[in-house]
């Protein structure tokens, strides 16, 4: 059973471009939370998504950043007109129907603004 | 705002030794849900242990164990026969509504 998958890895952007961060979640895992870790922070949470819903999104920036987890394919985060302020690891993480009480994370995705 | 809170920056400990995270919170719920998260330098999230509030029992996983204690609020890790691969941060988080809530996390060095 393959873990939750995040890609790229890492990805170096200039200020002014769009970053898009994927998120494939674990099988049978209907519920998809995004967060951030700033360096040395702990995990600030972002949104949580079902299929085709932004179920909360309070942990988000009113502007430039967005969400979707459509019914097919991965779930993505968007950023657009990055700035250096945003550079962080973004991680993704999976939980069954039942709720997020057993969340699984990814490796997350390294974002580098230069 | 909910928050969990990491008092100790970082922590050392000999090999073969125990060492203890400290984890306070607070909370108006009743029922919740806390864990402790380890995060190597590759920089992967690994679940090390998960608690109930509404179990008094104390969670276990082979050398690492919690101490919950709920009216004060607090849910400290132990790390029993410490080994080299335990280095790493370590997070505390408990369940707020649909997310997580995580603390500042604590580095534990672990000493040949």
């Amino acid at each position: 059973n393959a873990g939750v998958m995040q890609n790229p890895r890492h990805l170096v952007r200039r200020r002014g471009q769009e970053a898009r961060l994927r998120c494939s979640p674990m099988k049978g895992h209907s519920h998809v939370y995004w967060y951030r870790q700033l360096p040395e922070e702990g995990l600030k949470f972002m949104v949580y998504l079902q299929k085709e819903n932004i179920i909360d999104e309070s942990g988000m920036p009113k502007e430039r950043f967005s969400a979707e987890f459509p019914k097919e394919g991965p779930s993505i985060l968007r950023i657009q007109q990055v700035v250096r302020g945003d550079s962080a690891a973004y991680f993704c993480a999976s939980s069954p129907p039942l709720g997020p009480y057993e969340q699984y994370f990814g490796p997350g995705t390294r974002l580098t603004v230069t | 705002a909910q928050t969990v809170t990491q008092s100790q920056p970082e922590m050392s400990v000999q090999e073969a030794e125990t060492v203890t995270l400290s984890c306070t919170y607070d909370t108006s719920e009743s029922d919740y849900y806390l864990f402790w998260y380890k995060q190597p330098p590759s920089r992967q999230m690994i679940l090390v242990i998960r608690q109930e509030a509404y179990k008094q029992q104390n969670a276990t996983e082979n050398r690492f164990s919690v101490n919950f204690q709920k009216a004060a609020k607090s849910f400290s890790l132990k790390i029993s026969d410490s080994q080299l691969g335990d280095a790493a941060m370590y997070f505390c988080a408990k369940t707020a509504g649909n997310k997580l809530t995580f603390g500042g996390g604590t580095r534990v060095l672990v000493k040949p």
